[in-house]
Protein backbone atom coordinates (compact mmCIF):
# COMPACT_ATOMS: atom_id res chain seq x y z
CA UNK A 1 0.00 0.00 0.00
CA UNK A 2 0.99 3.50 -0.24
CA UNK A 3 0.47 4.79 3.42
CA UNK A 4 2.35 4.02 6.38
CA UNK A 5 2.29 0.48 7.60
CA UNK A 6 2.33 -0.14 11.39
CA UNK A 7 2.88 -4.46 12.93
CA UNK A 8 1.75 -5.84 14.56
CA UNK A 9 -1.96 -3.36 15.33
CA UNK A 10 -2.57 -5.22 18.65
CA UNK A 11 0.50 -6.61 21.02
CA UNK A 12 -0.71 -8.09 24.48
CA UNK A 13 2.51 -8.60 26.48
CA UNK A 14 3.30 -9.98 29.66
CA UNK A 15 5.45 -7.37 32.36
CA UNK A 16 9.08 -7.98 31.99
CA UNK A 17 9.11 -9.08 28.61
CA UNK A 18 10.47 -7.65 25.33
CA UNK A 19 8.54 -5.88 22.71
CA UNK A 20 9.31 -5.19 18.90
CA UNK A 21 7.12 -2.56 17.08
CA UNK A 22 7.38 -2.32 13.35
CA UNK A 23 7.08 1.10 11.21
CA UNK A 24 7.05 0.79 7.01
CA UNK A 25 7.23 4.49 6.02
CA UNK A 26 6.11 5.59 3.19
CA UNK A 27 8.68 5.26 0.24
CA UNK A 28 11.24 8.14 -0.20
CA UNK A 29 10.56 9.53 2.85
CA UNK A 30 13.36 10.62 4.96
CA UNK A 31 11.82 11.65 7.82
CA UNK A 32 10.37 9.14 10.08
CA UNK A 33 8.49 9.97 13.83
CA UNK A 34 7.92 7.39 16.33
CA UNK A 35 5.34 8.99 18.97
CA UNK A 36 3.02 7.38 22.37
CA UNK A 37 -0.66 8.44 22.47
CA UNK A 38 -1.58 7.38 26.51
CA UNK A 39 -5.21 7.22 27.06
CA UNK A 40 -6.86 11.09 27.68
CA UNK A 41 -3.11 12.70 26.75
CA UNK A 42 -2.03 13.77 23.48
CA UNK A 43 0.88 12.27 21.14
CA UNK A 44 3.75 12.30 22.71
CA UNK A 45 7.41 12.10 21.13
CA UNK A 46 10.25 9.78 21.42
CA UNK A 47 12.57 9.53 18.25
CA UNK A 48 12.86 11.09 15.23
CA UNK A 49 14.94 9.50 11.89
CA UNK A 50 16.42 12.33 9.53
CA UNK A 51 17.44 10.61 6.49
CA UNK A 52 21.38 9.53 7.46
CA UNK A 53 21.55 12.54 10.31
CA UNK A 54 21.77 11.22 13.97
CA UNK A 55 18.65 10.34 15.41
CA UNK A 56 16.98 13.01 18.03
CA UNK A 57 16.86 10.13 21.04
CA UNK A 58 15.57 12.91 23.45
CA UNK A 59 12.04 11.79 23.63
CA UNK A 60 12.47 8.36 24.84
CA UNK A 61 11.14 7.84 28.42
CA UNK A 62 13.56 5.76 29.64
CA UNK A 63 16.97 3.52 28.55
CA UNK A 64 14.63 0.96 28.03
CA UNK A 65 13.72 1.95 25.67
CA UNK A 66 15.20 1.99 21.76
CA UNK A 67 14.35 2.34 18.15
CA UNK A 68 16.37 1.45 15.23
CA UNK A 69 16.00 2.40 11.22
CA UNK A 70 17.65 0.44 8.78
CA UNK A 71 18.48 1.20 5.55
CA UNK A 72 17.00 4.72 5.75
CA UNK A 73 13.57 2.76 5.16
CA UNK A 74 11.68 0.15 7.86
CA UNK A 75 12.08 1.33 11.72
CA UNK A 76 11.64 -0.71 14.83
CA UNK A 77 10.90 0.49 18.55
CA UNK A 78 11.99 -1.85 21.27
CA UNK A 79 10.60 -1.83 24.41
CA UNK A 80 12.51 -3.94 27.18
CA UNK A 81 11.20 -5.60 30.02
CA UNK A 82 7.93 -3.88 29.67
CA UNK A 83 5.71 -2.38 32.07
CA UNK A 84 2.77 -1.13 33.11
CA UNK A 85 3.43 2.08 32.02
CA UNK A 86 4.24 1.64 28.41
CA UNK A 87 0.26 0.77 27.94
CA UNK A 88 -0.58 2.67 25.33
CA UNK A 89 -1.00 3.34 21.38
CA UNK A 90 2.49 3.56 19.35
CA UNK A 91 2.55 5.63 16.22
CA UNK A 92 5.01 5.93 13.33
CA UNK A 93 4.60 8.84 10.97
CA UNK A 94 6.80 9.63 8.11
CA UNK A 95 7.14 13.08 5.99
CA UNK A 96 9.14 13.61 3.15
CA UNK A 97 12.35 16.01 2.77
CA UNK A 98 13.06 17.31 6.15
CA UNK A 99 9.88 17.18 7.16
CA UNK A 100 9.05 20.60 8.76
CA UNK A 101 6.86 22.36 5.83
CA UNK A 102 5.39 19.50 5.04
CA UNK A 103 2.74 17.32 6.75
CA UNK A 104 3.51 14.08 8.30
CA UNK A 105 1.45 10.71 7.64
CA UNK A 106 0.62 8.59 10.38
CA UNK A 107 0.22 4.93 10.64
CA UNK A 108 -2.94 3.49 12.48
CA UNK A 109 -0.43 2.41 15.27
CA UNK A 110 0.12 -0.56 17.24
CA UNK A 111 -1.97 -0.93 20.33
CA UNK A 112 0.51 -2.32 23.47
CA UNK A 113 -0.98 -3.29 26.43
CA UNK A 114 1.32 -4.94 29.57
CA UNK A 115 -0.20 -7.06 31.66
CA UNK B 1 10.87 25.28 24.40
CA UNK B 2 7.76 24.88 22.18
CA UNK B 3 4.17 24.55 23.50
CA UNK B 4 0.21 23.52 22.28
CA UNK B 5 -2.58 24.16 24.06
CA UNK B 6 -6.43 22.68 23.60
CA UNK B 7 -8.28 23.98 26.65
CA UNK B 8 -11.58 21.67 26.12
CA UNK B 9 -10.89 18.07 26.10
CA UNK B 10 -14.57 17.36 24.66
CA UNK B 11 -17.24 19.15 22.90
CA UNK B 12 -20.47 17.88 22.12
CA UNK B 13 -22.60 19.25 19.62
CA UNK B 14 -26.17 18.17 17.53
CA UNK B 15 -25.89 17.97 13.70
CA UNK B 16 -25.95 21.20 12.05
CA UNK B 17 -24.57 22.79 14.89
CA UNK B 18 -21.68 25.32 14.27
CA UNK B 19 -18.19 24.25 16.36
CA UNK B 20 -14.96 25.71 17.07
CA UNK B 21 -12.18 24.23 18.21
CA UNK B 22 -9.27 26.16 20.11
CA UNK B 23 -5.39 26.14 19.42
CA UNK B 24 -2.92 28.20 21.25
CA UNK B 25 0.57 27.59 20.46
CA UNK B 26 4.07 29.14 22.21
CA UNK B 27 7.41 29.21 20.65
CA UNK B 28 10.37 31.87 20.39
CA UNK B 29 10.76 31.31 16.88
CA UNK B 30 9.67 33.62 14.45
CA UNK B 31 9.48 30.97 11.39
CA UNK B 32 7.09 27.76 12.50
CA UNK B 33 4.57 25.58 11.64
CA UNK B 34 0.96 24.97 12.57
CA UNK B 35 -1.21 22.42 11.49
CA UNK B 36 -4.50 19.97 12.39
CA UNK B 37 -4.98 16.70 12.36
CA UNK B 38 -8.18 14.27 12.70
CA UNK B 39 -7.74 11.36 14.43
CA UNK B 40 -11.47 9.10 13.42
CA UNK B 41 -12.34 6.22 15.52
CA UNK B 42 -10.17 4.16 13.50
CA UNK B 43 -7.10 5.82 15.06
CA UNK B 44 -5.35 7.09 12.15
CA UNK B 45 -4.84 10.77 12.00
CA UNK B 46 -5.48 12.50 9.06
CA UNK B 47 -3.80 16.02 8.20
CA UNK B 48 -5.94 18.44 7.70
CA UNK B 49 -3.97 21.48 6.95
CA UNK B 50 -0.21 23.24 7.48
CA UNK B 51 0.04 27.34 7.78
CA UNK B 52 2.94 28.58 8.17
CA UNK B 53 4.02 31.78 10.63
CA UNK B 54 3.66 34.34 7.59
CA UNK B 55 0.59 33.45 6.28
CA UNK B 56 -1.75 35.14 8.57
CA UNK B 57 -4.68 34.38 5.88
CA UNK B 58 -8.20 33.04 7.14
CA UNK B 59 -8.61 29.60 5.13
CA UNK B 60 -12.14 28.09 4.76
CA UNK B 61 -12.63 24.55 2.56
CA UNK B 62 -15.65 23.49 2.13
CA UNK B 63 -17.20 23.38 5.77
CA UNK B 64 -14.36 23.99 7.48
CA UNK B 65 -12.24 27.00 8.52
CA UNK B 66 -9.36 28.24 9.99
CA UNK B 67 -8.60 31.69 11.75
CA UNK B 68 -4.71 32.09 12.38
CA UNK B 69 -4.00 35.43 14.71
CA UNK B 70 -0.47 35.51 16.01
CA UNK B 71 -1.48 38.68 18.41
CA UNK B 72 -3.18 36.17 20.01
CA UNK B 73 -1.03 32.69 19.49
CA UNK B 74 -4.12 31.07 18.47
CA UNK B 75 -5.06 28.67 15.36
CA UNK B 76 -8.85 28.03 15.84
CA UNK B 77 -10.36 25.27 13.76
CA UNK B 78 -14.28 26.08 12.97
CA UNK B 79 -16.88 23.20 11.53
CA UNK B 80 -19.93 24.88 10.14
CA UNK B 81 -23.09 22.92 10.40
CA UNK B 82 -21.30 19.74 11.79
CA UNK B 83 -21.98 16.24 10.84
CA UNK B 84 -22.26 12.79 12.34
CA UNK B 85 -18.88 12.27 10.40
CA UNK B 86 -17.09 15.18 11.85
CA UNK B 87 -16.99 13.04 15.52
CA UNK B 88 -13.23 12.44 16.46
CA UNK B 89 -10.29 13.48 18.42
CA UNK B 90 -8.53 16.52 16.51
CA UNK B 91 -5.49 17.81 17.13
CA UNK B 92 -3.28 20.67 16.91
CA UNK B 93 0.09 20.56 16.36
CA UNK B 94 3.59 23.13 16.09
CA UNK B 95 7.13 22.88 14.24
CA UNK B 96 9.65 25.21 14.81
CA UNK B 97 13.00 25.00 14.75
CA UNK B 98 13.52 25.92 17.98
CA UNK B 99 12.08 21.90 18.33
CA UNK B 100 14.38 20.60 15.38
CA UNK B 101 10.74 21.26 13.39
CA UNK B 102 9.95 17.81 15.02
CA UNK B 103 5.95 18.51 15.50
CA UNK B 104 4.41 19.13 19.51
CA UNK B 105 1.31 18.17 19.71
CA UNK B 106 -1.59 19.72 21.93
CA UNK B 107 -3.59 17.00 24.40
CA UNK B 108 -6.49 16.61 21.18
CA UNK B 109 -10.18 17.90 21.49
CA UNK B 110 -12.83 14.99 21.55
CA UNK B 111 -15.84 16.25 19.25
CA UNK B 112 -19.13 14.33 19.34
CA UNK B 113 -21.61 15.62 17.05
CA UNK B 114 -24.98 13.76 17.87
CA UNK B 115 -27.98 13.22 15.52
Amino acid sequence: GAGVSQSPSNKVTEKGKDVELRCDPISGHTALYWYRQSLGQGLEFLIYFQGNSAPDKSGLPSDRFSAERTGGSVSTLTIQRTQQEDSAVYLCASSPLSGRATEAFFGQGTRLTVV
Amino acid sequence: AQKVTQAQTEISVVEKEDVTLDCVYETRDTTYYLFWYKQPPSGELVFLIRRNSFDEQNEISGRYSWNFQKSTSSFNFTITASQVVDSAVYFCALSASGGSYIPTFGRGTSLIVHP
